[in-house]
């Protein structure tokens, strides 16, 4: 299976700043299968990025995702109060889908 | 829209079968054209794909999990189920069922979840 490591594991920022999360598979995921999502606590993961760079329905557009192969990258261009949360990267270019560990985005 | 909700036991004795309902509202799984997934998530970690159906009744598993994992579909209620065998308290997790990006292997929309915790 392939794994994806999220990287840092915590990123401590503060709002108005710019965020660059990343995503390393251990192979290439085969034409950019691969997706984001943010989960508040409590709450269910909401799908951000699909297609390594194809913003979901509703999502602002201070989220983009680019990548290729096995190099990812989320980033919020203008850090928002309510982006603090955990994100998580998914890929469903093999079986079987597999997600990252995670990245905490933390107010600094 | 489309929405999800999961429904059953939050508490499972040890060697006996979770069971989960996933009602979904808003669009018909008998239409075709996704596939209805079941996450988990086990407490303060990160997530695990378990299965998906297809309305046909097409499955697919997680090799992780296959050997117990059963995943069917009630296209008259809407609804579709998991079933997993020989719990331990490794499986207390939040259940989420989760529609596929129009079959492609995203998820979107998710049900909120449920806990469900192995105990005695």
């Amino acid at each position: 299976e392939i794994v994806l490591t999220q990287s840092p594991g915590i990123l401590s920022l503060s709002p108005g700043e710019r965020a660059t999360l990343s995503c390393r598979a251990s192979q290439s995921i085969s034409s950019s299968y691969l997706a984001w999502y943010q989960q508040t606590p409590g709450q269910a993961p909401r799908l951000l990025i699909y297609g390594a760079s194809r913003r979901a329905t509703g999502i602002p557009d201070r989220f983009s995702g680019s990548g290729s192969g096995t190099d990812f990258t989320l980033i919020i261009s203008r850090l928002e109060p309510e982006d603090f949360a955990v994100y998580y990267c998914q890929q469903y270019g093999s079986s079987p889908i597999t997600f990252g560990q995670g990245t905490r985005l933390e107010i600094k | 829209q489309v929405q999800l909700q999961e429904s059953g036991p939050g508490l499972v004795m040890p060697s006996q079968t979770l069971s989960l309902t996933c009602t979904v509202s808003g669009g018909s799984i008998s239409s075709g054209g996704y596939y209805w997934s079941w996450i988990r998530q086990h407490p303060g970690k990160g997530l695990e794909w378990i299965g998906y159906i297809y309305y046909s009744g097409s499955t697919y598993y997680n090799p992780s999990l296959e050997s117990r994992v059963i995943i069917s579909v009630d296209t008259s209620e809407n609804q579709f189920s998991l079933k997993l065998t020989s719990v331990t308290a490794a499986d207390t997790a939040v259940y989420y069922c989760a529609r596929d990006g129009g079959g492609q292997g995203f998820f979107d929309p998710w049900g909120r979840g449920t806990l469900v915790t192995v105990s005695s």
